[in-house]
Parts: C-alpha cells; sequence; structure tokens
C-alpha cells in the first residue's frame, strides 16, 4: 500500500503515560499534516511540516505535545503526561502543494484511549 | 473566526432519494473548498474539490457540489443515493493559500435500503 500509514492503529494507556505515534507519509510528498479527531466533530488542525520544518502549530498543541519530522520523511507525534482529555484519534495526512490543486491524503488515524 | 459549518449532523434517506449537504465557510477571500467521505472503518477520502473555473464540480461516485460565492456555500448533491453511501462527509476548506485545511464538524449519513 503506498498511501498514508500510521502506526499504532490502537493504544489504550494509563493517564499520565507517554506515547508516540508514527506516520509515514506518501514517499514524494513535502507536506505532512497532524489533525485531531473527536467523536461527533470535524478533524481539528495540530501542526504541519514542510519537509523536516515544523512551520505551524495549533493553539491545541499544549505543551506535553511534541512533533518531529526529523529527515522529512516519516513523522512522530508525542504526547506527554496523557490525561483522559486526550482520547481521540490522531489523523495524519500528507501532499504536495496543496495551493496548487493537490489533494492532501488522510491515513487511517491512530486511536487513543487514555484510562 | 474563519470556519467551515455543515448545517446538518444526521441525515436519514431512503435509497433512490436526492441528497443534499450543506456547508457554508466564514472567509472574505481566496477560498478552496473540498469535501471528504469516511466510511465506517475507513480513512478519510477525497470526494471532489474545487479550486477554480466551473462553480459546478463534479466528483466520484455520482457527487457534485456547487461554489456559490455570493452565498459563501458549496454544497454536496446526489441525485440518487445507494445504501453504500452511508457514511460521514466533511465539508473542508482551504483559505487564502494556507497550507492547511480546516473541517466543519460533518454530516452522518445513514440510507435505509
Amino acid at each position: 500500500d503506498t498511501g498514508v500509514s500510521q502506526d499504532p492503529r490502537h493504544k489504550i494507556t494509563k493517564r499520565g503515560q507517554n506515547v508516540t505515534f508514527r506516520c509515514d507519509p506518501i514517499s514524494e510528498h513535502n507536506r505532512l499534516y497532524w489533525y485531531r479527531q473527536t467523536l461527533g466533530q470535524g478533524p481539528e488542525f495540530l501542526t504541519y511540516f514542510q519537509n523536516e520544518a515544523q512551520l505551524e502549530k495549533s493553539r491545541l498543541l499544549s505543551d506535553r505535545f511534541s512533533a518531529e519530522r526529523p529527515k522529512g520523511s516519516f513523522s512522530t507525534l508525542e504526547i506527554q503526561r496523557t490525561e483522559q482529555g486526550d482520547s481521540a484519534m490522531y489523523l495524519c495526512a500528507s501532499s504536495l502543494d496543496p495551493n496548487t490543486g493537490n489533494t492532501i491524503y488522510f491515513g487511517e488515524g491512530s486511536w487513543l484511549t487514555v484510562v | 473566526a474563519q470556519s467551515v459549518s455543515q448545517h446538518n449532523h444526521h441525515v436519514i434517506l431512503s435509497e433512490a432519494a436526492s441528497l443534499e449537504l450543506g456547508c457554508n465557510y466564514s472567509y472574505g477571500g481566496t477560498v478552496n473548498l473540498f469535501w471528504y467521505v469516511q466510511y465506517p472503518g475507513q480513512h478519510l477520502q477525497l470526494l471532489l474539490k474545487y479550486f477554480s473555473g466551473d462553480p459546478l464540480v463534479k466528483g466520484i461516485k455520482g457527487f457534485e457540489a456547487e461554489f456559490i460565492k455570493s452565498k459563501f456555500s458549496f454544497n454536496l448533491r446526489k441525485p440518487s443515493v445507494q445504501w453504500s453511501d452511508t457514511a460521514e462527509y466533511f465539508c473542508a476548506a482551504l483559505l487564502n493559500r494556507d497550507d492547511k485545511i480546516i473541517f466543519g464538524k460533518g454530516t452522518r449519513l445513514h440510507i435505509l435500503p
């Protein structure tokens, strides 16, 4: 499969633990995005990268959240000291320049449950 | 604040009925618009997009949407729905050459066989 892949697909963790999600974008895509989706809501933007540079972070991204894309390929999203309110699906997406008509492709998401 | 609004949160239709899902955006500048669909257990997939040109955009699976700039709207339509159209539909916008898209809250469509 040459789409956007995310790992793990499901994660259950105890409150206070750290979790890390990985995203592998479509190989030639230079933009990589992280979104969060809760039940009954649309995806909410968290952050995005152009190559290895993190160009924008949402106010939703508290100090406990950090994202990296060290070589401009895969990305990780780490949540430290998880809280129950962090329970959500974390979506990764990738694209070429979306302003020239390129499609943003989404992965299947990583479900996080904090107990 | 810049936003995308979807009027219907849950729609139930019978097969062969016509569909129209509303979407409005609040932004006065250049905007590109999208409809994504999420079938049960699957990832978000692009149905159609508007960047420029003909405001009536045709997408996959018989869907179409019309961009009406004066109404800040981009409603999704399908003349005759099928049971397999049961899914959640998201309207989204790319604002003023920003690199990210913002989403509406989604409309859950349930088609009765």
